[in-house]
């Protein structure tokens, strides 16, 4: 069974175009995230959200706009494609939110823009 | 601030070398620490947490010891693998943020 599922795990397209990234996480957890990684593997926090609640949002463009329509699911939808949004994209979640709790990810999502 | 320093890579060791990655940390508050290990091609995943001082995580050989005085969480493994060959990477999350912060990671590579 999957714990943190993403889809799709590759996801090509062209500058200028809008695209979703969908995750979902069957591990009954209030919160989930969304995390960055770039070309040089750094991982940077973009996005958290604790039973459909807004809680971090990382200086990220509003180009950017997550979804939760329920605490299982964190989706992501980026407008206007740069192609510095090239990045792998990773999906977590954990139980509550803690600082102990550890964040389970998903496989992650590598987006290429054109 | 809130920050991870880890060595840089690539760490490059015989199987059955001694392993030793540093991470040292800055935080505002008591932090968790984590490390976490992606494999080619795959998500991370948890290697071992340590959530307050002197605690030792460990896991499949892995150890690492939250040392507050040194700000510290240095992991070591007695014996590597080929297949320990990965990224891996130290975090840290603070009260009141809830997220990972993470270092900037550090690959190893192990040959036969």
């Amino acid at each position: 069974d999957t714990a943190v599922s993403q889809t799709p795990k590759y996801l090509v397209t062209q500058m200028g175009n809008d695209k979703s990234i969908k995750c979902e996480q069957n591990l009954g957890h209030d919160t989930m995230y969304w995390y960055k990684q770039d070309s040089k593997k750094f991982l940077k926090i973009m996005f958290s959200y604790n039973n459909k609640e807004l809680i971090i949002n990382e200086t990220v463009p509003n180009r950017f706009s997550p979804k939760s329509p329920d605490k299982a699911h964190l989706n992501l939808h980026i407008n206007s494609l740069e192609l510095g949004d090239s990045a792998v994209y990773f999906c977590a979640s954990s139980l509550m939110g803690y600082r102990t709790d550890t964040q389970y990810f998903g496989p992650g999502t590598r987006l290429t823009v054109l | 601030g809130n920050s991870v320093t880890q060595m840089e890579g690539p760490v490059t060791l015989s199987e059955e070398a001694f392993l030793t990655i540093n991470c040292t940390y800055t935080a505002t508050g008591y932090p968790s620490l984590f490390w976490y290990v992606q494999y080619p091609g795959e998500g991370l995943q948890l290697l071992l947490k340590a959530t307050k001082a002197d605690d030792k995580g460990s896991n499949k050989g892995f150890e690492a010891t939250y040392r507050k005085e040194t700000t510290s969480f240095h992991l070591e493994k007695g014996s590597v693998q080929v297949s320990d060959s990965a990224v891996y990477f130290c975090a840290l999350s603070v009260r009141g943020t809830d997220k990972l912060i993470f270092g900037t990671g550090t690959r190893l590579q192990v040959f036969p």
